[in-house]
């Protein structure tokens, strides 16, 4: 069973552009989640997604938004970019609603660099 | 709000040593606490996850925690340490079946051999 997918890996963007980052959950899973995680900061929640809603969203400014189709991929954008937006950004999914089942299933990030 | 604090960012053991790394939650409510591992370059794993059936739970690759309601811990725990466990370490909380699961900032667990 493939796990989460999680494209581009890595990518390099110069401030002021926009950047759209694509998540494919697991066969079967209906809820998709985004975190940020920085050094810092940990793991930020984002966003989550469940069958084409948004269910909850994170303390994020609206440059940050995100959408899911009805395959239950996920795209998230972030639009004007700004140095501090360097960071890995992780999409996981679950069968159900995340915080139901608490077992999130990680993609592997894709790794955004902004100069 | 449910929060989760992890105390030390950084755990250092030698190789066979007990393993043990904190956390603290607050919730107002019953909460559903988490653990995850991350190894290098990769996406987070489940380690073991208490949903209130029984305090002592056991996970994978020989990891438990336990929650204790008093002192509002869940801390993971491994008798003996291996090279391969060296990775960092989530903790989770969330508090009922509508709020996201937050992450402690998380400890990265060193084995010295």
């Amino acid at each position: 069973k493939a796990g989460v997918t999680q494209t581009p890996r890595y990518l390099i963007k110069t401030r002021g552009q926009q950047v759209t980052l694509s998540c494919s959950p697991i066969s079967g899973h209906r809820s998709v989640s985004w975190y940020q995680q920085t050094p810092g900061q940990g793991l930020q929640f984002l966003f989550e997604y469940f069958s084409e809603t948004q269910r909850n969203k994170g303390n994020f400014p609206g440059r940050f938004s995100g959408r899911q189709f009805s395959n239950s991929r996920s795209e998230m954008n972030v639009s004007t970019l700004e140095l501090g937006d360097s960071a890995l950004y992780l999409c996981a999914s679950s069968l159900d609603r995340a915080s139901l089942t608490g077992e999130l299933f990680f993609g592997e990030g894709s790794r955004l660099t902004v100069l | 709000a449910q929060s989760v604090t992890q105390l030390g960012s950084h755990v250092s053991v030698s190789e066979g040593a007990l393993v043990l790394l904190r956390c603290n939650y607050s919730s107002s409510v019953p909460p559903y606490l988490f653990w995850y591992v991350q190894y290098p370059n990769q996406g987070l794993q489940l380690l073991l996850k208490y949903t209130s059936a029984a305090t002592l739970v056991k996970g994978i690759n020989g990891f438990e925690a336990e929650f204790k309601k008093s002192e509002t811990s869940f801390h993971l725990t491994k008798p003996s340490a291996h090279m391969s466990d060296a990775a960092e370490y989530f903790c989770a909380v969330s508090a009922s079946g509508n709020t996201p699961l937050v992450f402690g900032k998380g400890t990265r667990l060193s084995v010295i051999a």
